[in-house]
């Protein structure tokens, strides 16, 4: 399967632990993405990479948040002290190109904070 | 900032009925447009896009989108609806040269055979 592969599919964990997702994207796209999707809710931007340069967050994430891609290849988001409102599914995308780009979506990782 | 809207949250049809799902957007730029699908279990998938040109996008599974500018409407059609097409459907956008999409909020479409 060569597309966005995401893991853990899911994860279960008690409030106040970190967590760590890994993504995966397309061999040799240059744009990662990662959005969060609750229940009933469309998927909300989290943030965005370009290669390995981190170029956009959004408020949504908090200081507790923190998401790297070293090297421009995988990419890892962190939550540290996790909450219930943490609870969610976290979905990773990447794109090619300059400008006018479609994204792929991968399965995403199933958080839930109890 | 961009926002999506989409209405229809639950939509109910038997197998052969046409279908419309309504998307309204709000941006005060040029837009891009999309349509992904998420069947049961599976990842977000793209149904079809408009970027420019020709305001009826066609894409997968006989799917198609109209353009509307005047009224920031990009709303999903298929003549006839299969069993197989239950899922969630999300419109999403992104303005020109802006790397985030905003998605609605998923209407849910449930075929009866």
């Amino acid at each position: 399967d060569t597309g966005v592969s995401q893991n853990p599919r899911h994860k279960i964990t008690k409030r106040g632990q970190n967590v760590t997702f890994r993504c995966d994207p397309i061999s040799e796209h240059n744009r990662l993405y990662w959005y969060r999707q609750t229940l009933g809710q469309g998927p909300e931007f989290l943030t965005y990479f370009q290669n390995e340069a981190q170029l956009e967050k959004s408020r949504l994430l908090s200081d507790r948040f923190s998401a790297e891609r070293p090297k421009g290849s995988f990419s890892t988001l962190e939550i540290q002290r996790t909450e219930q409102g943490d609870s969610a599914m976290y979905l990773c995308a990447s794109s090619q190109g300059q400008g006018v780009t479609e994204a792929f979506f991968g399965q995403g990782t199933r958080l839930t904070v109890v | 900032a961009q926002s999506v809207s989409q209405h229809n949250h639950h939509v109910i049809l038997s197998e052969a009925a046409s279908l419309e799902l309504g998307c309204n957007y709000s941006y005060g730029g040029t837009v891009n447009l999309f349509w992904y699908v998420q069947y049961p279990g599976q990842h977000l998938q793209l149904l079809l896009k408009y970027f420019s040109g020709d305001p009826l996008v066609k894409g997968i599974k006989g799917f198609e989108a109209e353009f509307i500018k005047s009224k920031f409407s990009f709303n999903l059609r298929k003549p006839s609806v299969q069993w197989s097409d239950t899922a969630e459907y999300f419109c999403a956008v992104n303005g020109l040269g802006n790397e985030k999409l905003t998605f609605g909020t998923g209407t849910r479409l449930t075929i009866i055979p």
